[in-house]
């Protein structure tokens, strides 16, 4: 079954102690990509990924690291959580971007607390 | 499950009807467009897409409209069922300072009154 997996769905955990969400797709896809969401402001990309190696910026990546060491595994990680990184995250993987149709698979998403 | 919008647009219809959720894009160069449906407590999931150069296209009870004179997009659901309520967003492909970049909308929650 095509699937995006993120471990763990919930967490809560203490300012500055460092995170890390892992995202793994079973699918061979090229591009991943990182989002929170947060009421009010829908889906705002973090991080992206073109391939392995190749990482981007994405709209809000203050706060946030990432690394593409493998083509299934795209890990999130907050090395210093702070309270307004409290929101719901999620993975997504797909074909690339410029293709002309484009299907993007998200994963079932982590909820963090920062306190 | 996840409340993944506090003051989303509702729309509520009774089941078997048919319910048509909007969207306003904002770039006019936007070439392609999806629509996505996230159930509580689960990721978005895509349902539908469309290319610029249509205005027009069908799924299975699904139909999304695109009318690019005034940048606005529809999702028609047709005969709702109880399995319909979720929240709906659009997003648009654009050009983004030299890279193509999704663009999400908010979104409006869909309830079916039984």
């Amino acid at each position: 079954e095509a699937q995006v997996t993120q471990n763990p769905r919930y967490l809560i955990t203490v300012t500055g102690k460092k995170l890390t969400v892992t995202c793994s797709q079973n699918m061979n896809h090229e591009y991943m990509s990182w989002y929170r969401q947060d009421p009010g402001l829908g889906l705002r990309q973090i991080y992206y990924s073109m391939n392995v190696e190749v990482t981007d910026k994405g709209d809000v990546p203050e706060g946030y690291k990432v690394s593409r060491k493998e083509k299934r595994n795209f890990p999130l990680i907050l090395e210093s959580p702070s309270p307004n990184q409290t929101s719901l995250y999620f993975c997504a993987s797909s074909s690339r971007l410029a293709e002309l149709s484009y299907e993007q698979y998200f994963g079932p998403g982590t909820r963090l607390t920062v306190t | 499950g996840e409340s993944v919008g506090l003051h989303l647009p509702t729309l509520s219809v009774q089941e078997g009807d048919n319910s048509i959720i909007n969207c306003a894009y904002s770039n006019s160069a936007s070439d392609y467009f999806i629509w996505y449906k996230q159930e509580s407590g689960k990721g978005p999931q895509f349902i539908i897409d469309i290319r610029s150069n249509m205005d027009k296209r069908q799924g299975q009870r699904v139909t999304v409209l695109l009318n690019k004179t005034v940048k606005h997009l529809s999702l028609q659901i047709a005969a709702t069922q109880p399995g319909d309520s979720a929240v709906y967003f659009c997003a648009e492909r654009a050009l983004i300072q030299g890279a193509q970049k999704l663009v999400f909308g908010q979104g409006t929650r869909l309830t079916i009154n039984p």
